[in-house]
């Protein structure tokens, strides 16, 4: 059974700074990895796509790697600012039962303060 | 890039009624749509996958005739709480995939506030 866990829970950095969240998935059998940012109160905005086949992805700020081996996956969040605080979630597609719906970890909550 | 628009965003209802909520692919057509539901502080929790054309499938636990979903067309399904309580107060939100390689793309939510 996939098991997603992310790391920290919870993270407080003052503006600029640099960060890196954490995930991990049991099952190395994945085909795509994908991070997502959740507001409060709001959907999902999908940051970051990466491909089994890929080892990281950049967009802006953000650069996601993969490997898939050791079962993880980091965020790196350059330059930090007060707009990235939100919650930050990872996730993978499981195809054993459902017709590829996704399992999530629980989320980084990440505060940026000014 | 894909877009999945959600209705209500919010809706608040009484106890006993039932509430309906919809899911559209605006430009592309999903055979398959997921609906997920957030308790507060929880991480997104898969209830069902719709599929167009033929009965939704529900996880372990969760009512599929207090959770009515139709996916009548390639572009929209909906789910009805019906005889809602106030357990049943959660985020809601849908999402559907454009092709394999693209990833999914998430509904705006919708809160459910049964009073």
């Amino acid at each position: 059974k996939q098991e997603v866990t992310q790391i920290p829970a919870a993270l407080s950095v003052p503006e600029g700074e640099n960060l890196v969240l954490n995930c991990s998935f049991t099952d190395s059998a994945i085909y795509n990895l994908q991070w997502f940012r959740q507001d409060p109160g709001k959907g999902l905005t999908s940051l970051l796509l990466i491909q089994s086949s890929q080892r990281e992805q950049t967009s802006g700020r953000l650069n996601a790697s993969l490997d898939k081996s050791s079962g993880r996956s980091t965020l790196y969040i350059a330059a930090s600012q007060p707009g990235d605080s939100a919650t930050y979630l990872c996730a993978v597609p499981f195809y054993g039962g459902s017709q590829g719906n996704l399992i999530f970890g629980k989320g980084t909550k990440l505060s940026v303060k000014p | 890039g894909a877009v999945v628009s959600q209705h209500p965003s919010r809706v608040i209802c009484k106890s006993g009624t039932s509430v309906k909520i919809e899911c559209r692919s605006l430009d592309f057509q999903a055979t398959t749509m997921f609906w997920y539901r957030q308790f507060p502080k929880q991480s997104l929790m898969l209830m069902a996958t719709s599929n167009e054309g033929s009965k939704a499938t529900y996880e372990q636990g969760v009512e599929k005739d207090k959770f009515l979903i139709n996916h009548a067309s390639l572009t929209l399904s909906t789910l009805t709480v019906t005889s809602a309580h106030p357990e049943d107060s959660s985020f809601y939100i849908c999402s559907a995939r454009d092709r394999l390689e693209y990833g999914y793309t998430f509904g705006s939510g919708t809160r459910l506030t049964v009073v």
